[in-house]
């Protein structure tokens, strides 16, 4: 099956550090998603990006769709205990089926 | 109060039954979507539908059925022909055209015992 690349894997930081991930993929795509999980729970949306080139904010989060559609990065600032989960990117194909495709997730770990 | 629904949230099914998941919604969502989560793992799709009455196979739908007659509900059943089917199953739905984000319900975790 299809799953967008995603890295790291997995971090583990310090609070109050900065963390950076990424997702590319060898397709383009017109919408990417970032989601945060939380154990035994479903994705949360944190960002969604339309356009390539897109810079958007969500509080200490920002992402950016990359100008080759086919790869997009999240950053989170100043890290907080809370910030603990799972973090998947998706990507929308804009063929017409719609179908969202999403990465293998980057497992966050915050050391107070 | 708006959002999409998943029940049962544990199920627990014995070897050779068919067991079915429910997912409804009211946010007058087009397209809705199945997924299977593995420990560890990301989200692999299952089946998906933009409209009702019709759905189509995702990357993973060997052993698995769904329904569309509702706009409102896309229910699973994982059948016995599902040979590891203990799994996190998320519905996601989406507004069903391109630039559009798609929303989660709480996941059902089936086991098999």
């Amino acid at each position: 099956g299809q799953q967008l690349n995603q890295s790291p894997q997995s971090m583990f930081i310090q609070e109050g550090e900065d963390v950076s991930m990424n997702c590319t993929s060898s397709s383009i795509f017109n919408t990417w998603l970032w989601y945060k999980q939380d154990p035994g729970e479903g994705p949360v949306l944190l960002i969604a990006l339309y356009k390539a080139g897109e810079l958007t904010s969500n509080g200490r989060l920002t992402a950016q769709f990359g100008i080759t559609r086919k790869d997009s990065f999240l950053n989170i600032s100043a890290s907080i205990p809370s910030d603990v989960g799972i973090y998947f990117c998706a990507g929308q194909f804009s063929s017409g089926t719609y179908k969202y495709i999403f990465g293998t997730g980057t497992r966050l770990k915050v050391l107070a | 109060d708006g959002g999409i629904t998943q029940s049962p949230k544990y199920l627990f099914r014995k070897e050779g039954q068919n067991v079915t998941l429910s997912c409804e919604q009211n946010l007058n969502h087009d397209a809705m979507y199945w997924y299977r989560q593995d420990p560890g793992q990301g989200l692999r799709l299952i089946y998906y539908s933009q409209i009702v009455n019709d759905f189509q196979k995702g990357d993973i739908a060997e052993g698995y059925s769904v329904s569309r007659e509702k706009k409102e509900s896309f229910p699973l059943t994982v059948t016995s022909a599902q040979k590891n089917p203990t799994a996190f199953y998320l519905c996601a739905t989406a507004r069903g055209r391109g630039g559009t984000e798609a929303f989660f319900g709480q996941g059902t975790r089936l086991t098999v015992v």
